[in-house]
């Protein structure tokens, strides 16, 4: 089992619909939980970082963590052609500060918004 | 624009031969790291600077493979004996490490390697 995995794609989406990326990881010590953005040939941009259970919004995207069930998501309401992208969920263990804080992604979903 | 810059941006060069890239991370961040990344995959972290100290490194930084951040500054990975299969993007990422702060990291732009 791999330690992050990500809902395989790719998503399509069309415009003004909600897009829906899942991630699950595997390691129970884990505490820090991001989403990034990557276009093609760039490089990975923070979406949104969330460390406790429940919902996080921040503009038209809301992260939703469950650490019981060891799932993590990220809802983008509104998907626009501009969000079509690679998303990358991205797990930080950092149990007892032994792992410094590097980070395990998964795989990435690739998301086309379609006009 | 992060502000973590890398230097080249693009990279080709020819299988056995070395290269060297740099990192300048933002200038409080005291936290480095490097990962690589191949097509179609996510991010996979290569090793971990703090300050000046290399804390960790994957087991897939072969001997081939070595960084350094001389002063706690810039950073430096280079890969001697290049081999095809080590093209890819090559990604720094710094954070800060103040106590009670963000452990959020931020990407540099990378540099991508063709190994011809």
């Amino acid at each position: 089992q791999k330690e992050v995995e990500q809902n395989s794609g790719p998503l399509s989406v069309p415009e003004g619909a909600i897009a829906s990326l899942n991630c699950t990881y595997s390691d129970r010590g884990s505490q820090s939980f991001f989403w990034y953005r990557q276009y093609s040939g760039k490089s990975p941009e923070l979406i949104m970082s969330i460390y406790s259970n429940g919902d996080k919004e921040d503009g038209r995207f809301t992260a939703q963590l469950n650490k019981a069930s060891q799932y993590v998501s990220l809802l983008i309401r509104d998907s626009q052609p501009s969000d079509s992208a690679t998303y990358l969920c991205a797990v930080n263990v950092d149990a007892g500060g032994t792992s410094y804080g590097k980070l395990t992604f998964g795989q990435g979903t690739i998301l086309t918004v379609h006009p | 624009d992060t502000g973590v810059s890398q230097d080249p941006r693009h990279k080709i060069t020819k299988r056995g031969q070395n290269v060297t890239f740099r990192c300048d991370p933002i200038s409080e961040h005291n936290r480095l790291y490097w990962y690589r990344q191949t097509l179609g995959q996510g991010p996979e972290f290569l090793t971990y600077f703090q300050n000046e100290a290399q804390l960790e490194k994957s087991r897939l930084l072969s001997d081939r493979f070595s960084a350094e951040r001389p002063k706690g500054s810039f950073s430096t990975l280079e890969i001697q004996r290049t081999e095809q299969g080590d093209s890819a993007m090559y990604l720094c990422a710094t954070r800060t490490g103040v106590r009670g702060s963000t452990d959020t990291q931020y990407f540099g732009p990378g540099t991508r390697l063709t190994v011809l």
